[in-house]
């Protein structure tokens, strides 16, 4: 089945700098990879989602970026803010035997110090 | 429109109890799931129903965890005999998931569940 490795597991940074998480997957199968933030004690919501027909998505401060021949894709954050501070979870799609079933890699502990 | 919603949000119980865990999705969703999440861990895949095929157990931890959907709309997500280790955050997803294309999944709040 599906494997996604998430790294790094924690990341600090200071207010107005770039955050980058990166996520590996192990089907090349997969299609589609949403980006989850997790805010204490919050439900994850979505923030951004890429297909496999494109290499790039932008949304404001935030960007998605996948290789496919890598197997990789990563969460960009631009110019960051507190607000930002936050668990985040990429996740993967292949369909097929995993069908409806996207799996989860492990977070990443965003926090953005003013 | 509304979203998922889950009851209870806490709850306490003590060891050997059974407990149920419900789990409202957004009207019109075929596709439910239920996670567990265990304090500062990721999602783990428990369960998952899509319409009124045979639902997805392979998450399951053990045979003391069982889950339904009725009518294709509610589901009741049951622990037998809760153990400590059962305390975690239950979080149920939904999502339309037509065809192949897999659609975005709408998280609800979560059941957090301490076993005493």
């Amino acid at each position: 089945g599906e494997n996604v490795e998430q790294h790094p597991s924690t990341l600090s940074v200071q207010e107005g700098d770039s955050a980058v998480i990166k996520c590996t997957y192990s089907d090349s199968a997969s299609n589609y990879f949403p980006w989850y933030k997790q805010e204490l004690g919050k439900r994850p919501q979505l923030i951004i989602d890429i297909r496999s027909n494109v290499g790039e998505k932008k949304d404001q401060r935030i960007a998605v970026t996948l290789n496919k021949t890598a197997k990789h894709f990563s969460l960009h954050i631009t110019e960051t803010q507190p607000e930002d501070s936050a668990v985040y979870f990429c996740a993967a799609y292949a369909g097929g035997t995993s069908y409806g079933k996207l799996t989860f890699g492990q977070g990443t502990i965003l926090t953005v110090h003013p | 429109g509304a979203g998922v919603s889950q009851s209870p949000s806490n709850k306490v119980t003590e060891k050997g109890k059974d407990v149920e865990l419900r789990c409202d999705p957004i009207s019109g969703h075929t596709a439910l799931y239920w996670y567990r999440q265990s304090l500062g861990q990721g999602l783990e895949f428990l369960i998952y129903f899509q319409g009124n095929s045979a639902p997805d157990k392979s998450g399951l931890p053990s045979d003391r965890f069982s889950a339904e959907r009725t009518g294709g709309s509610v589901s009741t997500l049951t622990i037998q005999r809760t153990q400590q280790e059962d305390s975690a955050v239950y979080l149920c997803a939904s999502s339309p998931l037509r065809g192949w294309f897999q659609e975005t999944q709408y998280f609800g709040p979560g059941t957090r569940l301490l076993v005493l």
